[in-house]
């Protein structure tokens, strides 16, 4: 069974660019959550998605959106790139996201210079 | 808000040498506490779910356990394979998950 796939691995950008995340869960999974992984803050909740309606979103600002597709892929954008916006991004899939375990992906490094 | 506090930060041990890891929590109602183990530059790899105090989960040399403040994660004749942080987070009924800032466990050969 394939595990939940992230691309890309790596990124760099430039600040005030925008980025676009994809994230693929596991195969039946319909519940899609994004986290924010930075040594300062720890890993910190963007938001969850379920039968692509936004379902919970973290203390973001709106220069972070995502959405999901009817195969359950979804995808994150951060617009307007800041330094600070430089982390490990993760994404999760659990079958309905009150499932007691969230599988992760291997993650998105972004760096932002 | 949930919240969730790892102690010790980092922990060096000996090989062999057992040692715990606490998260203490404060939620509003329990609806399960789990813990990760995530190596450097990868996504954390679900490890145990506890639901109720008293119960314990193993898995090779983890074992993980829960009170009502808080959960223990014992590592017992750790090898060098087992250095990674170790993340607990406890679920909201919102769908997200709120995670420890995490132990990082360094076993020397």
């Amino acid at each position: 069974k394939a595990g939940v796939t992230q691309t890309p691995r790596y990124l760099i950008k430039t600040r005030g660019q925008q980025v676009t995340l994809s994230c693929s869960p596991i195969s039946g999974h319909r519940s899609v959550s994004w986290y924010q992984q930075t040594p300062g803050q720890g890993l910190q909740f963007l938001f969850e998605y379920f039968s692509e309606t936004q379902r919970n979103k973290g203390n973001f600002p709106g220069r972070f959106s995502g959405r999901q597709f009817s195969n359950s892929r979804s995808e994150m954008n951060v617009s307007t790139l800041e330094l600070g916006d430089s982390a490990l991004y993760l994404c999760a899939s659990s079958p309905t996201g009150l499932s007691p375990e969230a599988f992760f992906g291997q993650g998105t490094r972004l760096t932002v210079v | 808000e949930d919240q969730v506090t790892q102690s010790p930060e980092a922990l060096r041990l000996q090989e062999g040498e057992s040692s715990s890891l606490n998260c203490s929590y404060t939620v509003s109602g329990l609806r399960g506490l789990f813990w990760y183990r995530q190596d450097p530059g990868k996504g954390p790899e679900f490890l145990f779910t506890l639901y109720s105090a008293g119960e314990e989960k193993e898995k090779e040399r983890l074992k993980a356990t829960l009170t009502k403040k808080e959960s223990f994660l014992h590592i017992t004749a750790p090898k060098p394979e087992d250095s990674a942080t170790y993340l607990c987070a406890v679920p909201s009924n919102d769908y997200k998950l709120s995670f420890g800032a995490g132990t990082t466990v360094t076993v020397r050969a």
